[in-house]
């Protein structure tokens, strides 16, 4: 059984498209992490969020608490997005221990 | 640079040997965590250290160990080694206490055991 799960699993698109990377998960939460894996296999964390959306840049990350859903948009995309995106969520009732999706594999095509 | 220290970068060892990652975590946070992500398992939650002392165990086996040094800086003992073991090691810090404030991840070691 997965806490968290991701769709798709893989993800190729053109330059320039619009991308979005689904998140539901099954816990009770307050918020939930979108996290970023580069191809050399470093980890950073994009976003945390408990309610609505946040934006950073060409991204945005939303989250629906009462449906246990998120999802993370990139707009124009570009090839340097090309990277696993991860979805993690926190146990419940504990600080910083997470369940984390499978992954997003996302490559974008010059 | 996100401010989490991991060494080494890469490990090649053999079955049966022992082995320490270390992990020094973003300067004023009290909190380190250390995953593990395996091909098969993907990103597993092993152990968590606040100031010290142990916080919460995850997923990790009797054969690691770990601990968190009076500097705040982590090291994660892996013994008898074996080819399963075979992952990146992630460490993430924190402030600590307050759920996903201000969480970091290293930039992992790769360790391969043969």
């Amino acid at each position: 059984k997965n806490e968290v799960e991701q769709s798709p699993q893989n993800l190729t698109a053109q330059e320039g498209e619009f991308i979005t990377i689904n998140c539901s998960y099954s816990v009770g939460i307050s918020a939930l992490h979108w996290l970023q894996q580069h191809p050399g296999g470093g980890i950073v964390s994009l976003f945390m969020l408990s309610s609505g959306k946040k934006k950073h840049g060409r991204l945005i990350a939303t989250i629906n608490i009462q449906e246990k859903h998120s999802s993370l948009h990139i707009t124009a995309s570009h090839p340097r997005d090309s990277a696993v995106y991860i979805c993690a969520v926190p146990f419940p009732n504990t600080g910083n221990q997470f369940y984390f999706g499978t992954g997003t594999s996302l490559t974008v095509i010059p | 640079d996100s401010g989490v220290t991991q060494t080494p970068k890469h490990l090649i060892t053999a079955t049966g040997q022992r082995v320490t990652l270390r992990c020094s975590p973003r300067s004023g946070d009290l909190s380190v965590y250390w995953y593990q992500q395996s091909l098969d398992q993907g990103l597993q939650f092993l152990i968590h250290y606040y100031n010290g002392e142990e916080r919460a165990k995850g997923n990790i086996l009797e054969r690691f160990s770990a601990q968190q040094f009076p500097d705040l800086h982590s090291e994660l003992n892996l013994s008898s080694l074996e080819l399963g073991d075979s992952a990146l090691y992630f460490c993430a810090s924190s402030v600590g206490g307050i759920e996903g404030y201000g969480y970091t991840f290293g930039s992992g070691t790769r360790l391969t055991v043969v």
